[in-house]
């Protein structure tokens, strides 16, 4: 059974740093691209993050970009978000998401999301 | 950046009933475009990828249609379950914009 789990969330003020991570487990981690997506309180979904199967390749949202960093490590089956330079518009729930491919590309399976609260 | 624009943003329905979301692109995107659906408190569901094949395990009441710019989510006879927010998401380009989503409510 694929599974995603995200932890690392809590409260942080802002100009803070957090780190997020992702564990995999259920599926072959290092033949999948992954993402990171939010969801800000009652809002709609924020595509964040990708990153290739092998690490090389990244692509951010304008909104990260130069504060948040995504990187994985396929010896641990995990994917990371380290996070800086927080502000109170980056509260939101986190999602880790797998990238797949038939035909087009999609999220076929998101971890349950964990919370940052950025705020003093 | 490629803008994905959902209609209605909200909607009311009756158990039963037969519902169309919408979703348009800002450019045409092909057929890299799919639906979420999502409920409250929980994580985004896949449901449609490639614009309209149907993700293994969901209900054939959900359809997709559409290719370039206009896609649609029609969901045959709404049941109980069903009312939730649905998401488009294309995967043409990134960043990997998503529509703004849609309510979809008990009446």
């Amino acid at each position: 059974e694929v599974q995603l789990v995200e932890s690392g969330g809590g409260l942080v003020q802002p100009g803070g740093s957090l780190r997020l991570s992702c564990a995999a487990s259920g599926f072959t981690f290092t033949s999948y691209s992954m993402h990171w997506v939010r969801q800000a309180p009652g809002k709609g979904l924020e595509w964040l993050s990708y990153i290739s199967s092998s690490g090389t390749t990244m692509y951010y949202a304008d909104s990260v970009k130069g504060r948040f960093t995504i990187s994985r490590d396929n010896a641990k089956n995990s994917l990371f978000l380290q996070m800086s330079s927080l502000r109170a518009e980056d509260t939101a729930v986190y999602y880790c998401a797998r990238w797949d491919y038939r035909i087009s590309w999609f999220n076929d399976y998101w971890g349950q999301g964990t919370l940052v609260t950025v705020s003093s | 950046d490629i803008q994905m624009t959902q209609s209605p943003s909200s909607l009311s329905a009756s158990v039963g009933d037969r519902v169309t979301i919408t979703c348009r692109a800002s450019q045409s995107i092909r057929n890299y475009l799919s639906w979420y659906q999502q409920k409250p408190g929980k994580a985004p569901k896949l449901l449609i990828y490639a614009a309209s094949i149907l993700q293994s395990g969901v209900p054939s009441t959900f359809s997709a249609s559409g290719s370039g710019t206009d896609f649609t989510l029609t969901i045959s006879s709404l049941q109980p379950e069903d009312f939730a927010t649905y998401y488009c998401q294309q995967s043409f380009s990134t960043p990997y914009t998503f529509g703004q989503g849609t309510k979809l409510e008990i009446k």
